[in-house]
């Protein structure tokens, strides 16, 4: 069943503008991971947040995780029309991966 | 460095053919896994193998059959294709330690 939940679905912002979105999750978790997908290709990996982290950052990338809510959170600051894509979060547990519907986030030059 | 292969790119069925959908990966990674990712739907577990000889069914086996040939090739098999396999499908691959995934480029499949 899908695991996580992505809040908005789709986002249009300027060149430059921070982008931020949620996810929510049901069950426990070993992780929570953020993947992108560009149009036409395969997922591409982001960033890894254990369930003892509650912040991570890589880059531009920022995530949140809050475990009591079961949610996590992903802001792309200063974003860049090469940012255009599809954000999934992935609930990691029984080695399996749970995606959510994903976000499509369209940056505007 | 290739990383996960899968072929063919597209596959135009009529229903009630059959195909396989091959996937291989070259960064000798314990776990291979099948998706299909339909519109609004987000991506699917089909089947999952955690280890070379060991499948396991996902969230949507029905109509589909996997063969994990050797620790590189996972293949997804449809035996009886129908519409609601129209789909894009995905293969990807992890090692045990972590379960980051990587994906190959995907195989999109029309059934008429």
């Amino acid at each position: 069943s899908q695991q996580g939940e992505e809040d908005p679905q789709a986002l249009s912002i300027q060149e430059g503008e921070n982008a931020t979105m949620n996810c929510s999750y049901k069950t426990s978790i070993n992780n929570l991971q953020w993947y992108r997908q560009n149009s036409g290709r395969g997922l591409v990996h982001l960033i890894l947040i254990r369930s003892n982290e509650r912040e991570k950052h890589s880059g531009r990338l920022r995530v949140t995780l809050d475990t009591s809510k079961k949610s996590s959170s992903l802001l792309i600051t200063a974003s860049r029309a090469a940012d255009t894509a599809s954000y999934f979060c992935a609930t990691e547990g029984n080695n399996r991966l749970a995606f959510g519907k994903g976000n499509q986030v369209v940056v505007i030059p | 460095n290739a990383g996960v292969t899968q072929t063919p790119k597209f596959q135009v069925l009529k229903t009630g053919q059959s195909m396989t959908l091959q996937c291989a990966q070259d960064m000798n990674h314990n776990s291979m896994y099948w998706y299909r990712q339909d519109p609004g739907m987000g991506l699917r577990l089909i089947y999952y193998s955690a280890s070379e000889g060991t499948t396991d069914k996902g969230e949507v086996p029905n109509g589909y059959n996997v063969s994990r040939l050797n620790k590189r090739e996972f293949s997804l098999r449809l035996e009886s294709a129908a519409p609601s396999q129209t789909s894009v499908y995905f293969c990807a691959s992890s090692d045990l330690a972590k379960n980051i995934q990587y994906f190959g480029a995907g195989t999109r499949l029309s059934v008429l």
